[in-house]
């Protein structure tokens, strides 16, 4: 079948103000739910994760929030700067094996001066 | 600490050629694994271990190869390539002594099968 989604969705954001991320999950059996940042040309980068029984929960400059009742996760990125340009995956890792990764297919953040 | 190396950075192949993906990590993570990467669609299993002598399928292993002789070591192996292998590949490795959620990934591999 054909690919969806060939383009990623774009997020286009001044520097210092605040972004937010969505991101709709499938699988309600998951342990855990993360973030990953992928800067162009290298692999991803573990932000921060959410384990399933917490709706709420901050880092330093991002905060992730888990809403189970419509299955869905976002980022928040505080006073973002132009470092924080790149593609960011959620992800979720099964109940049913301990080391899966499960992503979704990305964002892709810009931020202008 | 170099982490996760990967090796070629960069590869093309004549459709049947195989080749086999090198990956090595130095902080002696029990888990590795590797995924393909495609335009929109995020990163997709391939094949995955648990341990030295222990492999497993993902989501995506047809065309694919695997072993893990050593817990540093978790090559990919192409049999016989074809175009729709053509994508970045990543390895990743992470530990049980910590979380689940910390992989850690290596600068990954372009791949382009003509």
């Amino acid at each position: 079948g054909e690919s969806v989604g060939l383009h990623l969705p774009t997020l286009s954001v001044q520097e210092g103000d605040n972004s937010i991320i969505n991101c709709a999950y499938s699988n309600s059996a998951s342990d855990y739910f993360i973030w990953y940042k992928q800067e162009s040309g290298k692999g991803p980068q573990f932000i921060i994760d959410i384990r399933s029984n917490m709706d709420k929960r901050q880092g330093q400059r991002v905060t992730v929030l888990l809403n189970k009742t419509v299955k869905h996760l976002s980022l928040q990125i505080a006073a973002t700067q132009p470092g924080d340009s790149a593609v960011y995956f959620c992800a979720e890792t099964p109940t049913d094996s301990w080391g899966k990764l499960q992503f979704g297919a990305g964002t892709q953040v810009v931020v202008t001066p | 600490n170099a982490g996760v190396t990967q090796t070629p950075k960069f590869q093309v192949l004549k459709t049947g050629q195989s080749m086999t993906l090198q990956c090595a990590q130095d902080m002696n993570h029990e888990y590795m694994s590797w995924y393909r990467q495609d335009p929109g669609m995020g990163l997709r299993l391939i094949h995955y271990s648990v341990g030295a002598g222990i492999t497993d399928q993902g989501e995506v292993p047809n065309g694919y190869n695997v072993s893990r002789s050593t817990t540093e070591d978790f090559p990919l192996r192409l049999l016989s390539a074809a175009p729709s292998q053509t994508s970045v590949y990543f390895c990743a490795s992470k530990t049980y002594r910590g979380k689940p959620t910390e992989a850690f990934f290596g600068q990954g591999t372009r791949l382009t099968v003509v």
